[in-house]
């Protein structure tokens, strides 16, 4: 049981506009960013969005993220078959001392 | 570009204490966060803890108990250890390098930098 939720799949055809939830509690997504992660099959993740809607360098545009209040979300935009791989959403949990903690992940199909 | 390596055994039996150590290359250890995650088969992610360089560490409450990580700034490496293991702690063992990303005059961290996981599984 993660203690952050995502719904465990999603998909697409390619070209459309696909979302991922994440949902938290005030002590983590309340008061803290969240990070987007993507993990190909039989590859380590990678950052995907930072500090909720900020991508790194080399990060295509088509990937957004936002948050409002407990939650958080991922957008894919101009869905490609090469985004179909696993999404994770993770976030600082103030509680006990403090620890990272990640959503279950999303299984994005490209159909 | 800065690489990071796990290694350690692949097969640990139950009771005992799984060992793993993470080498970094092509960059310096010192000043900043270094994590362990896993992944059992199938499944998601889930944050073991983390070291900074100072030997200050956060772990996971859940696993809190049984985890030990330690760095060694002299041979670029840090090492996680994980005492009584069960079968439940079959996994895929990454180290990633937490990094720091700017942007509007404010920084944030986030896993930039990942080993590519080692298998380790715990089985008589």
């Amino acid at each position: 049981q993660s203690v952050l939720t995502q719904p465990p799949s999603a998909s697409g055809t390619p070209g459309q506009r696909v979302t991922i939830s994440c949902s938290g509690s005030s002590s983590n997504i309340g008061s803290n960013t969240v990070n987007w992660y993507q993990q190909l099959p039989g590859t380590a993740p990678k950052l995907l969005i930072y500090s909720n809607n900020q991508r790194p360098s080399g990060v295509p545009d088509r990937f957004s993220g936002s948050k409002s209040g407990t939650s958080a979300s991922l957008a894919i935009s101009g869905l490609q078959s090469e985004d179909e791989a696993d999404y994770y959403c993770a976030a600082w949990d103030d509680s006990l001392n403090g620890h990272v903690v990640f959503g279950g992940g999303t299984k994005l199909t490209v159909l | 570009q800065v690489q990071l390596q796990e290694s350690g055994p692949g097969l640990v039996k139950p009771s005992e204490t799984l060992s793993l150590t993470c080498t970094v290359s092509g960059g310096s250890i010192s000043s900043y966060y270094w994590s362990w995650i896993r992944q059992p088969a199938g499944k998601g992610l889930e944050w073991i803890g983390r070291i900074y360089t100072s030997g200050s560490t956060n772990y996971n409450p859940s696993l809190k108990s049984r985890v030990t990580m330690s760095v060694d700034t002299s041979k670029n490496q840090f090492s996680l250890k994980l005492s009584s293991v069960t079968a439940a702690d079959t996994a895929v063992y990454y180290c990633a390098r937490e990094t720091e990303y700017c942007s509007g005059g404010s920084c944030y961290l986030g896993f930039g930098y990942w080993g590519q996981g080692t298998l380790v599984t715990v089985s008589s």
